[in-house]
């Protein structure tokens, strides 16, 4: 069974601009979540999707929002980058049936803002 | 809510030393604990996971016991090699009842190197 795979590999973008991230899940698995990893705050939720529907958020502004399409495909934006909006993106499938699913993660995004 | 603390790093340690990193957890009710590894420019990979109290979950020599009474899963393993080097994060899910779908809370993380 495929993993979880996630495009583009590396990204770099200019402050002000706006980037999409993509992420295909493991096949059978509904539920998509994304994070995002830096040297200083670590690993943090951002949201999840399940069903194409958000039923959980993390602590960030505005400016990052998600979706997610009938074959469970997810894609996270980020609008008006940020300098510190520099990090790895880690998104992360699972059955999503119960709150404790296992998470398999997908190799990551790597987004420089310049 | 919930969190997550791991020892301090980095850990070095000789090939076939026996490692610990320690990991203690804050959550209520019934939590899901969980050890990642993450290698250089790679994303996370399961090592191992345990679901209720007394639960030991085990692989690759690695192994880690649910501990609700201390409310720790220390990751163990005997001999370790130099290709165990890598960043281990201690992580839970759930304990929170309807507000923790699809979200784990993770620890810093703890570099392991591994010498020959």
């Amino acid at each position: 069974k495929a993993g979880v795979t996630q495009t583009p590999r590396y990204l770099i973008k200019t402050r002000g601009q706006q980037v999409t991230l993509s992420c295909s899940p493991i096949s059978g698995h509904r539920s998509v979540s994304w994070y995002q990893q830096t040297p200083g705050q670590g690993l943090q939720f951002l949201f999840e999707y399940f069903s194409e529907t958000q039923r959980n958020k993390g602590n960030f502004p505005g400016r990052f929002s998600g979706r997610q399409f009938s074959n469970s495909r997810s894609e996270m934006n980020v609008s008006t980058l940020e300098l510190g909006d520099s990090a790895l993106y880690l998104c992360a499938s699972s059955t999503g049936q119960v709150y404790t699913d296992t998470q398999y993660f997908g190799p990551g995004t790597r987004l420089t803002v310049l | 809510g919930n969190s997550v603390t791991q020892m301090e790093g980095p850990v070095t340690l000789s090939e076939e030393a026996f490692l610990t990193i320690n990991c203690t957890y804050t959550a209520t009710g019934y939590p899901s604990l969980f050890w990642y590894v993450q290698y250089p420019g790679e994303g996370l990979q399961l090592l191992l996971k345990a679901t209720k109290a007394d639960d030991k979950g085990s692989n690759k020599g690695f192994e880690a016991t649910y501990r609700k009474e201390t409310t720790s899963f220390h990751l163990e393993k005997g001999s370790v090699q130099v290709s165990d080097s890598a960043v281990y994060f201690c992580a839970l899910s759930g304990g929170a009842g309807g507000t923790s779908y699809g979200k784990l809370t993770f620890g810093q993380g703890t570099i392991l190197t591994v010498h020959p």
